[in-house]
C-alpha cells in the first residue's frame, strides 16, 4: 500500500489531454514539493517535474504539474504514442521521515 | 555528461550479502545527497535509504532499517549499499539517484539500475 494515492491506469486518443492525480496528506503533498517521473518500458525512471510545477531542461512544455492542498496533478497534452509510460509521484513525508511515491500509473495512449 | 553507473548485483540466497556500488560522474559528487530507490519485478518504486553529501546524515525506510547499511566516498565519486541478512521480499532492481536539493523531494538523475534476485 503506497502512502500516496495514484489511479492505476489512464488512457486517452492521440493529441488529447490527460491528466493523472497524486492523493496524500498534511504531512507530504500538503507541505512539501512534490515531482513526477516518467518510466518507459525498460528503462530506469526519468525526472518530469520537480518543485511541485518545474521542469528540467530538456522536458517538453506539454508536461505540466499542479498542487492543491493535499493532491498533486501531472497534465500532457497534445499525447503522442511516445508517452505510453508509467507515472510516479513522489514527495518527502515529514511524519514518517521517508521518501514517498505512489503506486504508478500506467498511461495508454489508445 | 552527468552518469550514474550501478554495479554488484546478482543472485544472492536468503540470509546473504551483497555490497552495491554506484560510480558518479559528470559532476561535484561531494556536493550532493544521494540515493538508492528500488523496484521489485512489477511493482511501484520504493526509496531505500539516503546519505548526505558529507556522510554526515543517513536514513532508512522502516523495511531495510538495521540490514542495509548506506556509505559513499567522495573522493572516489562513489556511492555504497551493503545489504545483509538479505531476504526473498529484497528482490528488485536497485536505482542510485542524485537529490538536486538534499529536500527529499525530487531525485533528477538516475543509474541504470543493477538487479538484484534474492532466492533459495
Amino acid at each position: 500500500q503506497s502512502v500516496l494515492t495514484q489511479p492505476p491506469s489512464v488512457s486517452a486518443a492521440p493529441g488529447q489531454k490527460v491528466t493523472i492525480s497524486c492523493s496524500g496528506s498534511s504531512s507530504n503533498i500538503g507541505n512539501n514539493y512534490v515531482s513526477w517521473y516518467q518510466q518507459l518500458p525498460g528503462t530506469a525512471p526519468k525526472l518530469l517535474i520537480h518543485d511541485t510545477n518545474k521542469r528540467p531542461s530538456g522536458v517538453l512544455d506539454r508536461f505540466s504539474g499542479s498542487k492543491s492542498g493535499t493532491s498533486a496533478t501531472l497534465g500532457i497534452t497534445g499525447l503522442q504514442t511516445g508517452d505510453e509510460a508509467d507515472y510516479y509521484c513522489g514527495t518527502w513525508d515529514s511524519s514518517l521521515s521517508a521518501v514517498v511515491f505512489g503506486g504508478g500509473t500506467k498511461l495508454t495512449v489508445l | 555528461q552527468v552518469q550514474l553507473v550501478e554495479s554488484g548485483g546478482g543472485l544472492v540466497k536468503p540470509g546473504g550479502s551483497l555490497r552495491l556500488s554506484c560510480a558518479a560522474s559528470g559532476f561535484t559528487f561531494s556536493d550532493y545527497y544521494m540515493s538508492w530507490i528500488r523496484q521489485a519485478p512489477g511493482k511501484g518504486l520504493e526509496w531505500v535509504s539516503y546519505i548526505s553529501s558529507s556522510s554526515s546524515y543517513t536514513n532508512y525506510a522502516d523495511s531495510v532499517k538495521g540490514r542495509f547499511t548506506i556509505s559513499r566516498d567522495n573522493a572516489k565519486n562513489s556511492l555504497y549499499l551493503q545489504m545483509n541478512s538479505l531476504r526473498v521480499e529484497d528482490t528488485a532492481v536497485y536505482y542510485c539517484t542524485r537529490e538536486p536539493d538534499g529536500s527529499g523531494t525530487s531525485m533528477d538523475v538516475w543509474g541504470q539500475g543493477t538487479t538484484v534476485t534474492v532466492s533459495s
